[in-house]
This record gives structure tokens, sequence and C-alpha cells, in this order.
């Protein structure tokens, strides 16, 4: 069975601030693809990345960056210099070439 | 990206009336689609996952004959409540996958069930 863990119910920054999304997820697949997803008010999925199992490579994109370690089977989301049109739920999410299944979400709040 | 729709975006009915919710892929042929329940501040919970021609797979809990998905053709899924409830009331969200494994959500659907 899959399961993800989003430990952190709400964070609240200042704005400029940095941020870290937690995300541990559990599979006994080799082969799987993790997702983070925010969620703004209005309720849309903005899909902000996927990585396969087989690449470790953090990425960076803008002030977003994302820490893989399959390790200690976490997939970490850092806001750099965060702003208030950051605020929303996060949801990490995991998918074994099949269904996709969610976190419980980390709703972040920044404050000007 | 791909484009997945959802009709209507949101929706009031009457206790005991039923719903129906369509998801389509605007741009792709998806085989398969997926439903997603939303609970105000809760995560996205699947419902079910539904293959082109076949019956859907409903997930434990989730009752099949109260909640009826229908893929008929590679571009349309629809999710029927039935004899709605209050406690029905919730945000949809369906998802297209592509034969790439690419998953792509739509913007979801309100429903609220007086």
């Amino acid at each position: 069975a899959q399961k993800v863990t989003q430990a952190q119910t709400e964070i609240s920054v200042v704005e400029k601030e940095d941020v870290t999304l937690d995300c541990v997820y559990e599979t006994r697949d080799t082969t799987y693809y993790l997702f983070w997803y925010k969620q703004p008010p209005s309720g849309e999925l903005v899909f902000l990345i996927r990585r396969n199992s087989f690449d470790e490579q953090n990425e960076i994109s803008g002030r977003y960056s994302w820490n893989f370690q399959k390790s200690t089977s976490s997939f970490n989301f850092t806001i750099t210099a965060s702003q208030v049109v950051d605020s929303a739920v996060y949801f990490c999410a995991l998918s074994e070439a099949g269904d996709m299944r969610f976190g419980a979400g980390t709703r972040l709040t920044v404050k000007p | 990206g791909a484009v997945v729709s959802q009709h209507p975006s949101w929706v009031i009915c009457k206790s005991g009336t039923s719903v129906k919710i369509e998801c389509r892929s605007l741009d792709f042929q998806a085989t398969t689609m997926f439903w997603y329940r939303q609970f105000p501040k809760q995560s996205l919970m699947l419902m079910a996952t539904s293959n082109e021609g076949s019956k859907a797979t409903y997930e434990q809990g989730v009752e099949k004959d109260k909640f009826l998905i229908n893929h008929a053709s590679l571009t349309l899924s629809t999710l029927t409540v039935t004899s709605a409830h209050p406690e029905d009331s919730s945000f949809y969200i369906c998802s297209a996958r592509t034969a790439t494994y690419e998953q792509y959500f739509g913007p979801g659907t309100r429903l609220t069930v007086t």
C-alpha cells in the first residue's frame, strides 16, 4: 500500500522568509512518481512538479526547489523568499503507475 | 499542458435528487480517468478509477450504487450522485491520464445538497 505523510498541517511565515514543506512517502514499488500540487482558494489544483523514482536529482524552478531523497523516502519542497501569493494548500502525491494518492496537505500562509 | 474540463463548476440540488458531473479531456484521449472527493479542509480522496469501456473500480467504502461512473468514450467520464444527501456535499475533482501516465486534473465541481 502506498502512503504519503505531510506532517505539517499548517505553516505561517512572514513574506520573504524561506519555508520548507515536508513529504514522506511509503511504497513497496521500485518504480513510482512523486508530485507536488498547489491548491489556491479557488480549488483548482496547480501542478508544480513530477519526479520519477529513478531521478534523484534535485530541481530548482525559480523560487521553488525540491529535494528528493530515496534513502529517507522524502520529497521536500522549499519556497525561497516567500510571497503572499504563495499562500495556499500544498499537496504531495504518490503514484505507482496507477492511481495517485495524496497526502493530507500543508496549509501555507504567508503574511505581508 | 493538457486540459481537463468539468461541468458544472458548481451545483446546488435538493436532497433526494441526482446530479451528473461531466469530466472531459479536451485535447487528448484518456483511457483512464479518476474521481476524487475533497471535503472542506481535507485532502483529496480517491473514489474510483474509471477505464474506458469497462466498469469503474471503486475504493473501499465508496458506494458504487450511489456514485455511478460511466466512461463511455476516451474523452468523457461522468459521475452521477444518486439520491444525494447533505453529507454528499463536497468538492468533486476528476483527473485524466495520458498514455504516458501523465495525469491532469479538472477544475473541480462544488456540490451542495440542501
